[in-house]
């Protein structure tokens, strides 16, 4: 069965830094999305992209997050300077397009990021 | 704004038992979506179960069902038969359809250990 595959599993930056997350979505799948869980917290939604496009983001979503799909098969989260709060697990999903609204969203295994 | 409550951080049940996980959740919406989400150890989130808000019977997949409560908006996860294999992390999401973009609201989690 088709999986949604993150790299690196995880990631140790020195806070300041750039860092960039990078998910492949199932192939025919056309919605993209980043979530984060910081350690013990709930799984929070960042981002969602379609059509090349940011369609929703939250207020965590700030100017030093990006979105991109640079290829037309990878979709990147970047952090331009990260923090000790970004610290978490990063979950990249994505989504089929379907005539019905109930195709649901398959997750990849997650990056932890370690901003140190 | 909707939120999901999962109010059992930790739960376990014997094998062969049945365990029933608890999801409360708060929305305006009348059109939304309800998932299940099972993780287990160091692997990916797996979809379980989903139930469309409209439909008034409960969703069933083999062991596992929901009682679906929606006027209490309650939506429990029953596992019947439980198995090893079902000790995971499990989530409870919710996804308002006329957002447009289907992101997924997430409870907190309860981790179920099925003991031997």
């Amino acid at each position: 069965e088709p999986e949604v595959t993150q790299t690196p599993s995880h990631q140790v930056t020195q806070m300041g830094q750039e860092v960039i997350l990078r998910c492949v979505p199932i192939s025919n799948h056309l919605y993209f999305y980043w979530y984060r869980q910081i350690l013990g917290q709930k799984v929070e939604f960042l981002v969602s992209f379609y059509n090349n496009e940011i369609s929703e983001k939250s207020e965590i979503f700030d100017d030093q997050f990006s979105v991109e799909r640079p290829d037309g098969s990878n979709f990147t989260l970047k952090i331009r300077s990260t923090k000790l709060e970004d610290s978490a697990m990063y979950f990249c999903a994505s989504r089929a397009w379907g005539t019905l609204s109930n195709q649901p969203q398959h997750f990849g295994d997650g990056t932890r990021l370690s901003i140190l | 704004a909707q939120t999901v409550t999962q109010s059992q951080p930790e739960m376990s049940v014997q094998e062969a038992e049945t365990v029933t996980l608890s999801c409360t959740y708060d929305t305006s919406e009348n059109n939304y979506y309800l998932f299940w989400y099972k993780q287990p150890p160091s692997r990916q989130m797996i979809l379980v179960i989903r139930q469309e808000a409209y439909k008034q019977q409960n969703a069933t997949e083999n062991r596992f069902s929901v009682n679906f409560q929606k006027a209490a908006k309650s939506f429990s996860l029953k596992i019947s038969d439980s198995q090893l294999g079902d000790t995971a992390m499990y989530f409870c999401a919710f996804m308002n359809v006329d957002s447009g973009t289907y992101k997924y609201i997430f409870g907190t989690g309860t981790r179920l250990k099925v003991l031997a």
